[in-house]
């Protein structure tokens, strides 16, 4: 099974609908973070948690909400999704410090139309 | 503002060639810098990391040249492989005020293809 886990892997949604995108993980790690991915543009920061009582947003968080519901569990909502939320997004974790590697998960296709 | 500038966007090397892949920084509490691989359907996965005291790191084919007082660093992918075919992705990271918030910011990818 993968460390970290990502529902679903692909979906496809209209303009103005709510949608959820889930992370769960094993790795035990207190820090997870959502990424958007776009071509061109890399990896950009969306929103990141360190604890269950600490959400943090990132560079790009307009339009979106998270939620840490558990050490494992860290969910990404689109309120009402726009088509410019069209976009690879990821979630990582990892261990607080200098030199930890984040790990990712699978990704999650989304599609906005 | 980018602050981690990568390029080229794509490239394309025959079996056996070396690949090269620069990166460039503005904030100078960077204080780490890894390269990440992602394989298409995957999550991006650490490839091989440098901190700022060492102006080069090695492990198997792969290289990080790091020039400190130029604000750059390179993946060098020595005997290119038709299995490295992938994107790849540098990034930093700083600490921030707090002590414990650190993020990381990442290059926009090159993909590279690897002809057999």
């Amino acid at each position: 099974d993968a460390d970290v886990t990502q529902t679903p892997r692909n979906r496809i949604t209209k303009t103005g609908k709510r949608i959820m995108l889930e992370c769960s993980q094993t790795k035990g790690h207190d820090r997870m973070y959502w990424y958007r991915q776009d071509p061109g543009l890399g990896l950009r920061l969306i929103y990141y948690s360190f604890d269950v009582k600490d959400i943090n947003k990132g560079e790009i968080s307009d339009g979106y909400s998270v939620s840490r519901q558990a050490q494992a569990k860290f969910s990404l909502s689109l309120e009402s999704a726009i088509p410019n939320q069209t976009a690879l997004y990821f979630c990582a974790t990892s261990d607080p410090g200098v030199g930890t590697e984040a790990f990712f998960g699978q990704g999650t296709r989304l599609t906005v139309v | 503002q980018q602050q981690v500038k990568q390029s080229p966007q794509s490239l394309i090397v025959q079996k056996g060639g070396i690949s090269i892949i620069n990166c460039a920084y503005e904030n100078t509490a960077f204080d780490y810098f890894p390269w990440y691989q992602q394989f298409p359907g995957k999550g991006p996965a650490l490839l091989i990391a440098i901190r700022p005291d060492v102006s080069e790191k090695k492990e198997g084919r792969f290289t990080i040249s790091f020039n400190k007082s130029a604000k750059q660093f390179s993946l060098h992918i020595m005997d290119s492989q038709p299995g490295d075919s992938a994107t790849y992705f540098c990034a930093a990271s700083n600490p921030y005020p707090s002590g414990s918030a650190r993020q990381l910011t990442f290059g926009s990818g090159t993909q590279l293809t690897v002809l057999p």
